[in-house]
């Protein structure tokens, strides 16, 4: 069965503090994906990671794959409020469409 | 604008009206998916089309009726809905069915309220 799960589901923390959100997949995969999504709104794509140690930085947010782990982490430093959104992470496994997680709704507080 | 343009951005209809949600897409994909999310629940595929040929229908309620005529443009038929539709769908575009690595593009979604 293809499955992503992601924890945590909601994440309250205080700005200035560091994070990992993470996501564990069910099957074989080198093709992983991170969206945000504020309130309302669409999916915007954040990361594309498409091998086994892949790393990629985009402001305060950093996302990493773990092929044979079959893990991405998304690491959040000293979080800011424009950081609240709820983020999903979509796997592509072969043949099938993306296969999203709950996703992780993060609340940055003062 | 994401490059995918759903339309209407709201929809209020009675269980027994009949409506059309469309998505268009101008970024020459050839891949185009319907997407349902609920509250609190996670994102659900409903229908992919590649090459407008449909490629999977994940056991969705005949009530839902997708159309596409073409790779640009996806249309989802509703007709005697029931309060539990009530959702947003969202449609999405890509490469080509596998997404090679490009990942889908979202548009912004219909927030549909059945009445």
């Amino acid at each position: 069965e293809l499955k992503v799960e992601q924890n945590p589901l909601f994440l309250s923390m205080q700005e200035g503090k560091n994070y990992t959100i993470y996501c564990n997949y069910s099957t074989t995969s080198d093709r992983l994906y991170w969206y945000r999504q504020d309130p309302g709104k669409s999916l915007e794509s954040l990361f594309v990671l498409l091998s086994n140690g892949a790393v990629k930085q985009e402001g305060r947010l950093m996302a990493s794959l773990d092929t044979k782990a079959r893990l991405s982490t998304l690491h959040i430093t000293a979080a800011v409020h424009d950081l609240s959104a709820t983020y999903f992470c979509a796997v592509e496994f072969s043949g099938y469409a993306l296969n999203f997680g709950k996703g992780t709704s993060l609340l940055v507080t003062p | 604008e994401t490059g995918v343009t759903q339309t209407p951005r709201h929809l209020v209809m009675g269980m027994t009206n009949k409506k059309s949600l469309k998505c268009e897409q101008h970024l020459g994909h050839n891949a185009m998916y319907w997407y349902k999310q609920s509250a609190k629940k996670p994102l659900e595929l409903m229908f992919v089309y590649n090459f407008k040929e449909q490629t999977e229908n994940n056991s969705v309620p005949s009530r839902f009726s997708p159309e596409c005529p073409n790779s640009s443009h996806l249309f989802l038929h509703l007709h005697t809905l029931q309060p539990e539709d009530s959702a947003l769908y969202l449609c999405a575009s890509s490469h080509d069915y596998r997404g090679n690595g490009y990942g889908y593009t979202f548009g912004s979604g219909t927030r549909l309220t059945v009445v």
